[in-house]
């Protein structure tokens, strides 16, 4: 029963592929993340989907595009995938879009790119 | 604009000893602060926040963490550190006045804990 969940836990892929990550939260919540971490465990953000609104960062390149089904889901697709996209991806939630609310982080998966 | 920072990469310290980590804040308004911890392969879990009320709030775990407005800090804190403490520890902000609800995390401060 877990809260946050995301699948691959880990992606091995060549240059230049596509590839997907989904997340799904059983929370009930009604806002989504996905954050990236780097080699030295540096957050950033990259996507927020609260109430059908999206929030890019808009330092995230354009190949890098979220989906959401359904408020439960957020899956993240990303195009042309470069050696410099090898990270930890984690995806997030949260009760809603308020400012006391915490995030729950699903696992995350590693990202990497031969 | 809001940003966190945590000065220390690492802190080390004896099981059995108090433990502090560190963590400043800017922000326009009133804070939103946040501490997280992340175990090896994991992610981030909620240990503990500061909205408003009581500088000391108490959290996860046994810690605690104590906001200082004039300081601009919130330093997190356990009277007795364990050796399973050892892990990542990120700090993060909202700021409502600056109208974005995503929180800014700060760097992370990797704790060490010696048996």
């Amino acid at each position: 029963d877990t809260a946050v969940s995301q699948t691959p836990k880990y992606l091995v892929t060549q240059m230049g592929n596509d590839k997907s990550i989904k997340c799904e939260q059983n929370l009930g919540h009604d806002t989504m993340y996905w954050y990236k971490q780097d080699s030295k465990k540096f957050l950033k953000i990259m996507f927020s989907y609260n109430n059908k609104e999206l929030i890019i960062n808009e330092t995230v390149p354009n190949r890098f595009s979220p989906k959401s089904p359904d408020k439960a889901h957020l899956n993240l697709h990303i195009n042309s995938l470069e050696l410099g996209d090898s990270a930890v991806y984690f995806c997030a939630s949260s009760q809603d879009g308020s400012f006391n609310s915490p995030l729950h982080f699903g696992n995350g998966t590693r990202l990497t790119v031969t | 604009a809001q940003s966190v920072a945590q000065p220390e990469d690492q802190v080390n310290v004896a099981e059995g000893n108090p433990l502090t980590v560190k963590c400043t804040y800017s922000v326009s308004g009133n804070p939103y602060l946040f501490w997280y911890v992340q175990y090896p392969n994991r992610g981030l879990q909620f240990l503990l926040k500061y909205i408003t009320g009581d500088n000391l709030v108490k959290g996860s775990y046994g810690f605690e963490a104590e906001f200082n407005k004039s300081q601009t800090s919130f330093h997190l804190k356990k009277p007795s550190a364990l050796v399973s403490d050892s892990a990542l520890y990120f700090c993060a902000v909202r700021d409502p006045s600056g109208g974005s609800y995503i929180p800014t995390f700060g760097r992370g401060t990797s704790l060490i804990v010696h048996p």
